[in-house]
């Protein structure tokens, strides 16, 4: 089944303590990205990659750092968790078709919460 | 600035009303893509559509459709005959290609509540 994961799906943290959020997708997709939601600020993003060790910042990357050392996988790291990035994550991946991204596929979201 | 624009925070309607979600985008670009997810209280963002910019038809797809306007820069949703499972929040979302298609920029969500 063609699926993006990311784990852990629930975290409650304390601010300061380096957390590592794990995204992978099974589709051999080129292109990833991560955003965060907010309430009625909708989802931003915060990262993407266009592949294998290649990565750009997205509208909100402060605090955030990322890596992309194999296809599937696209971590989010937070080296020193603030309060304010108590968010809900989401992980994206996408195949390109025509040119443009399709972006069908999000994972299940993480819920984190720094106190 | 590109922009995406969902002036409906809630709605609430009953079961079987006919319910419209309005979405309305800024964007310079001339070749573009329009989305939207739904977000059922479990949390997970579920793909519904998309449609880019040369293609102004309508779609319908069972109970949902979607009327994209141009000229309004609007890319509205219905849902006709409602039910209580389509309760959720409504992502409306545009990707450019000024922006490689790199990036998603999503509306502020509407809730949805359909009561029985």
């Amino acid at each position: 089944e063609a699926q993006v994961t990311q784990n852990p799906r629930y975290l409650i943290t304390v601010t300061g303590k380096k957390l590592t959020v794990t995204c992978s997708q099974n589709m051999n997709h080129e292109y990833m990205s991560w955003y965060r939601q907010d309430p009625g600020l909708g989802l931003r993003q915060i990262y993407y990659s266009m592949n294998v060790e290649v990565t750009d910042k997205g509208d909100v990357p402060e605090g955030y750092k990322v890596s992309r050392k194999e296809k599937r996988n696209f971590p989010l790291i937070l080296e020193s968790p603030s309060p304010n990035q108590t968010s809900l994550y989401f992980c994206a991946s996408s195949e390109t078709s025509g040119g443009f991204r399709e972006w069908q596929f999000f994972g299940p979201g993480t819920r984190l919460t720094v106190l | 600035a590109q922009k995406v624009t969902q002036a409906q925070t809630e709605i609430s309607v009953v079961e079987k009303e006919d319910v419209t979600l309005d979405c309305v985008y800024e964007t310079r670009d001339t070749t573009y893509y329009l989305f939207w997810y739904k977000q059922p209280p479990s949390g997970e963002l579920v793909f519904l559509i998309r449609r880019n910019s040369f293609d102004e038809q309508n779609e319908i797809s069972g109970r949902y459709s979607w009327n994209f306007q141009k000229s309004t820069s609007s890319f509205n949703f219905t849902i006709t005959a409602s039910q209580v499972v389509d309760s959720a929040v409504y992502f409306c979302a545009l990707s450019e290609g000024s922006g490689g298609y790199n990036k998603l920029i999503f509306g502020a969500g509407t809730r949805l509540a359909v009561h029985p």
